[in-house]
């Protein structure tokens, strides 16, 4: 079946611009997370849905930053007035609601921001 | 801080050797999986162990897990220049949904 994508796959903007990625989680999952990964680093969990519960949004690094999910399938993540710091891969992935909880990753966004 | 870390950062071993990969935790698990990443881009699961498991294998990789030491290991047997990646671990903490990854392995396999 169709895995997890994300649109666009490469973004450019220049500082101050907002910009908006999508996420199409595999249908059917219930969970969605949106990580960050700088070049070389590890992943930097941004935000969890789960369902219709809140999201978790322990992990956005300011308010410059949000994600809605709606329908509880596709995701959107804004990023507000960016900056040069926000140059990195986003990487979106989701999971079935019964445990482990082993998760599917789209390809990711790279956004560079100028 | 980082829930998981792996050991070590970079690892570069030739085609047909076995490669070695630790991860080490802080705290309560539910489970650890390990995660493969190519050229950046999405992850792929590899393999799933929980926390009442010691051992599980799957092909040419092999896991293992100490929850009193809180690490775990993933070794490559027979290694090919395709497993030429980074290798993370993450751990699903008890009571939630969510993953905390590691910085990640890179592993080269020369041919």
């Amino acid at each position: 079946g169709a895995g997890v994508s994300q649109s666009p796959s490469n973004k450019v903007t220049e500082k101050g611009k907002d910009v908006e990625l999508r996420c199409d989680p595999i249908s059917g999952h219930t969970a969605l997370y949106w990580y960050r990964q700088s070049l070389g680093q590890g992943l930097e969990f941004l935000i969890y849905f789960q369902g219709n519960s809140a999201p978790d949004k322990s992990g956005l690094p300011s308010d410059r930053f949000s994600a809605e999910r709606t329908g509880g399938s596709v995701s959107t993540l804004t990023i507000q007035r960016t900056q040069q710091e926000d140059s990195a891969v986003y990487l979106c992935a989701s999971s079935p609601d019964r445990g482990p909880y082993e998760q599917y990753f789209g390809p990711g966004t790279r956004l560079t921001v100028t | 801080s980082q829930q998981g870390e792996e050991d070590p950062q970079a690892l570069s071993i030739q085609e047909g050797e076995n490669a070695t990969m630790n991860c080490s935790y802080k705290t309560s698990i539910n489970n650890l999986q390990w995660y493969r990443q190519n050229s950046g881009r999405g992850l792929v699961h590899l393999i799933l162990i929980r926390s009442n498991e010691r051992e599980k294998h799957s092909g040419r990789l092999r896991v293992t897990l100490d929850t009193s030491k809180k690490s775990s290991s993933l070794l490559i047997t027979a290694s090919r220049a395709a497993d030429t990646a980074s290798y993370f671990c993450a751990t699903g903490l008890r009571g939630a949904q969510k993953l905390v990854f590691g910085q990640g392995t890179r592993l080269t396999i020369n041919p």
